[in-house]
């Protein structure tokens, strides 16, 4: 199992451009979420989904949108790069949910920085 | 907004030490405990759950202190492959995870 794989590694963007962060797991997890990791800061949920067709925001989700098409690919779209969205980026996804105690896989992270 | 506090660090040890960290939560209605341990400019990966009686993983050592809201790990006879930075993590429930800034730990040869 390749478990949660994030491309791409690094970005560079402008402000104002649009992109959007690929998550992919091969685990069949139900809950899927995006993590931002800023210096200083502990992980803040940004947003997060319970399954296929499910989604809903986190703590930080301004900017962000999400979509959850299948179980596999859970994408985060920047839809206007403000420099104040330069972090790194982690995606995760676990079996069940946060208060089933579950682990939380982790991808490799994408490190993101807006000019 | 549910905190999750912790000793930034760094916590310098020396190789084969004992070093105890603890982290305090604010949300008493918390139901998970966990810790994570990061690499430098790598992913969280998961250290161990803790659990209400204790619990103990080789060197590590997990405590949950409901009445006082406080977690601590311990870890004997530290190796150098140990330097990393642990993350506090609490779960309350529907509301997800809240994460601590982590604490640096340096074990030096």
């Amino acid at each position: 199992n390749a478990g949660v794989t994030q491309t791409p590694k690094f970005q560079v963007l402008k402000t104002g451009q649009s992109m959007t962060l690929q998550c992919a797991q091969d685990m069949n997890h139900e809950y899927m979420s995006w993590y931002r990791q800023d210096p200083g800061m502990g992980l803040r949920l940004i947003h997060y989904s319970v399954g296929a067709g499910i989604t809903d925001q986190g703590e930080v989700p301004n900017g962000y949108n999400v979509s959850r098409s299948t179980t596999e690919d859970f994408p985060l779209r920047l839809l206007s790069a403000a420099p104040s969205q330069t972090s790194v980026y982690f995606c995760a996804s676990s079996f069940g949910g946060w208060a089933g105690g579950n682990e939380q896989f982790f991808g490799p992270g994408t490190r993101l920085t807006v000019l | 907004r549910k905190e999750v506090e912790q000793d930034p660090g760094p916590f310098n040890v020396p190789e084969g030490a004992t070093v105890a960290f603890n982290c305090t939560y604010s949300n008493s209605a918390s139901q998970s405990f966990f810790w994570y341990r990061q690499d430098c400019r790598k992913e969280p990966k998961l250290l161990m759950s803790v659990y209400s009686s204790g619990n103990e993983d080789g060197r590590f050592t997990a405590q949950l202190n409901r009445a006082s809201q406080y977690i601590s790990l311990l870890i004997r006879d530290s190796k150098l492959s140990d330097s990393a930075t642990y993350l506090c993590v609490v779960s309350g429930g529907a509301d997800g995870l809240t994460f601590g800034k982590g604490t640096h730990l340096i074990i030096q040869p």
